[in-house]
């Protein structure tokens, strides 16, 4: 069975400050990897995702990832948080062993201003 | 505007009672998902399906039920028999299984209180 860890729970962060939230998987087949975003009061929406190719993903707002295939990872960064960043953030997984998203338990990030 | 409506935003529902939350796509979108989430506890697959009349367990299906008999429409039924209801419902679609290099697009949630 596939499953996601996200290690961080919940991060605080001042305005500037550099952005790194852990998302490690387990899965034995190929995976699509997916970050998702949810702010206050507002859908879950999609950050990025890697299906293939170049491991390192640009997604919306700045944020990027990178898939390490040999760690089972896919960290999401940012270099430069905003307040506006203030959400919760989901890593999830799916294959072809598993025809929906696995999420992780979520990040909570807070930035103060 | 295309995308995905889940009715209603708030509900209320007394213990014992069977309870229907709706979800309605115009996406054209072939596969649709049932997911609970719980502080802490990220989001948990309850049911899904992909294509009309056909619809597989997740991993939290006990005390629920679904339906699909039209593409654009997904409920979801929170029986009694669900020992802790209390909690966010987000229902989700994609254009094809999300395995198949697809994204899923969210609703806005119904958040189900039993009192």
């Amino acid at each position: 069975a596939q499953s996601v860890s996200q290690h961080n729970h919940h991060v605080i962060l001042s305005e500037a400050a550099s952005l790194e939230l852990g998302c490690n998987y387990s899965y034995g087949g190929t995976v699509n990897l997916f970050w998702y975003v949810q702010y206050p009061g507002q859908h879950l929406q999609l950050l990025l995702k890697y299906f293939s190719g170049d491991p390192l993903v640009k997604g919306i707002k700045g944020f990027e990832a990178e898939f390490i295939k040999s760690k089972f990872s896919f960290n999401l960064r940012k270099p430069s948080v905003q307040w506006s960043d203030t959400a919760e953030y989901f890593c999830a997984v799916s294959g072809t062993g598993r025809r929906a998203l696995t999420f992780g338990s979520g990040t909570r990030l807070q930035v103060q201003p | 505007d295309g995308g995905i409506t889940q009715s209603p935003k708030y509900l209320f529902r007394k213990e014992g009672q069977n309870v229907t939350l709706s979800c309605e796509q115009n996406l054209n979108h072939d596969a649709m998902y049932w997911y609970r989430q719980d502080p802490g506890q990220g989001l948990r697959l309850i049911y899904y399906s992909q294509i009309v009349n056909d619809f597989q367990k997740g991993d939290i299906a006990e005390g629920y039920s679904v339906s699909r008999e039209k593409k654009e429409s997904f409920p979801l039924t929170v029986t009694s028999a669900q020992k802790n209801p209390t909690a966010f419902y987000l229902c989700a679609s994609s254009i094809e299984f999300v395995g198949s290099y697809t994204e899923a697009f969210f609703g806005q949630g119904t958040r189900l209180t039993v009192v």
